[in-house]
Order: C-alpha cells, then sequence, then structure tokens
C-alpha cells in the first residue's frame, strides 16, 4: 500500500521546538521531491520546504526561513522537518507530500499532525 | 510570491448542477496550475495538474482549464460526494502558493 504518515505533531511553547517525521511506504522513495506543507486558520494552505530526491537540494517559505530545517533518510525512507523557534503563528496541521515533476505539485499527502504552538 | 486569488469563497448548488469554481494569478503562470479537493477531516487530494490533466483515478465530470493568469475548475454534473473544499496552487514559482479556498455545499 502506498503511504505517506506523520508523527510528532503536539503542544510546544512559544520559543520552543518540534521535529516532525514522515514515514513513506509502497513507492520508491528516493525518486521524489519531498515537502511539507501546512493548513494554518491564518494562512490556509502553505507550502513550507522542499528537498530535492538526494537531499543535496532544500528550499524553504519565507515566513519559515532559517527557523525551520528539512532533512531526510533515504535508507529508511523517512522525511523530517526540524522546527525551531516556534510562534503562535506556526500552530496548524503539517502535511508530508511527495512531489511530481520535480516537486512541482503534491500528487501523495500524509494524514497530517497536529502542531499548537501556545503558552 | 504570487498570489492567487478563487472565487466565489462558497458556492451552493444542487445535485446535477455544473460548478465553475475560478482561480486568478497575480502573474502569469503559464499552465502551472493544480487543483486539489479537500474533504472534511482529510488531506487534499490532487485532482488535475498542468491546468487540465486530470489525475489517474479522478472521476471525468471534473475538469479544468486556462493559462496565463486565469484558471477555471469545473464540475459538470455536481455528487453528493463532491461536498468539500477545492484549491488552485501554482507551481511556476519555486515558492508554491495556494488560492484561499473554495467551498462547494450541496443545497
Amino acid at each position: 500500500e502506498v503511504y505517506l504518515m506523520e508523527s510528532g505533531g503536539g503542544s510546544v511553547q512559544p520559543g520552543g521546538s518540534r521535529r516532525l517525521s514522515c514515514a513513506a511506504s509502497g513507492f520508491t522513495f528516493s525518486n521524489y521531491e519531498m515537502n511539507w506543507v501546512r493548513q494554518t486558520p491564518g494562512k490556509g494552505l502553505e507550502w513550507v520546504a522542499n528537498i530535492s530526491s538526494s537531499g543535496d537540494n532544500t528550499h524553504y517559505g519565507d515566513s519559515v526561513k532559517g527557523r525551520f530545517s528539512i532533512s531526510r533518510d533515504n535508507a529508511k525512507t523517512s522525511l523530517f522537518l526540524q522546527m525551531n523557534s516556534l510562534r503562535g503563528d506556526d500552530t496548524g496541521v503539517y502535511y508530508c507530500a511527495s512531489g511530481r515533476e520535480n516537486g512541482a505539485y503534491f500528487h501523495l499527502w500524509g494524514q497530517g499532525t497536529v502542531v499548537t504552538v501556545s503558552s | 510570491d504570487i498570489q492567487m486569488t478563487q472565487s466565489p469563497s462558497t458556492l451552493s448548488a444542487s445535485v446535477g448542477d455544473r460548478v465553475t469554481i475560478t482561480c486568478r494569478a497575480s502573474q502569469s503562470i503559464r499552465s502551472s496550475l493544480a487543483w486539489y479537493q479537500q474533504k472534511s477531516g482529510k488531506a487534499p487530494k490532487l485532482l488535475i495538474y498542468k491546468a487540465s490533466t486530470l489525475e489517474s483515478g479522478v472521476p471525468s465530470r471534473f475538469s479544468g482549464s486556462g493559462s496565463g493568469t486565469e484558471f477555471t475548475l469545473t464540475i459538470s454534473s455536481l455528487q453528493p460526494d463532491d461536498l468539500a473544499t477545492y484549491y488552485c496552487q501554482q507551481y511556476y514559482s519555486y515558492s508554491r502558493t495556494f488560492g484561499q479556498g473554495t467551498k462547494v455545499e450541496i443545497k
């Protein structure tokens, strides 16, 4: 079965850190660029970060640049998002998504994991 | 960033109706546009890419058209299962951006 499954969400205080994971199964993970996309009450759907199939290249949205870091382990078919200096407007549902055509659009999504930033 | 604007924000239609959703880009994105369907509590699902190419397994009542700055998603005959919010997304710019969504309600 083809799926992506996120984990690691939860409650965190402002200024804190959290690491999200995404386990992939049923497809050749190392062939695909991977992304994190979040859905927040304030901005709706927002692309967060992208990583190339090899892991050599990464890109970030302006709102998370310098605070978040995306990485992957192709041997373990896993994707990660390290989130630091968290703010209230980072609250939302975080999805991992695989991208076709060099990560352009998102053809497979996980079920999402909820991150709540609050004191 | 390229801004994507959808209209209407909400629409209510009857089963069997033809439904059209519009997405406008703040600059030309050629045909670099995807459409997604999101049902309540679920992740988005890819419907259409390259503005008009139907994703495998998506019912043929869904279609997309447009290029440049104006795009449409059409449901030719609305079904109860189509109750959802629909989003457009541009991928012309590496900073991918989504529209704010159109909620489709069944009368």
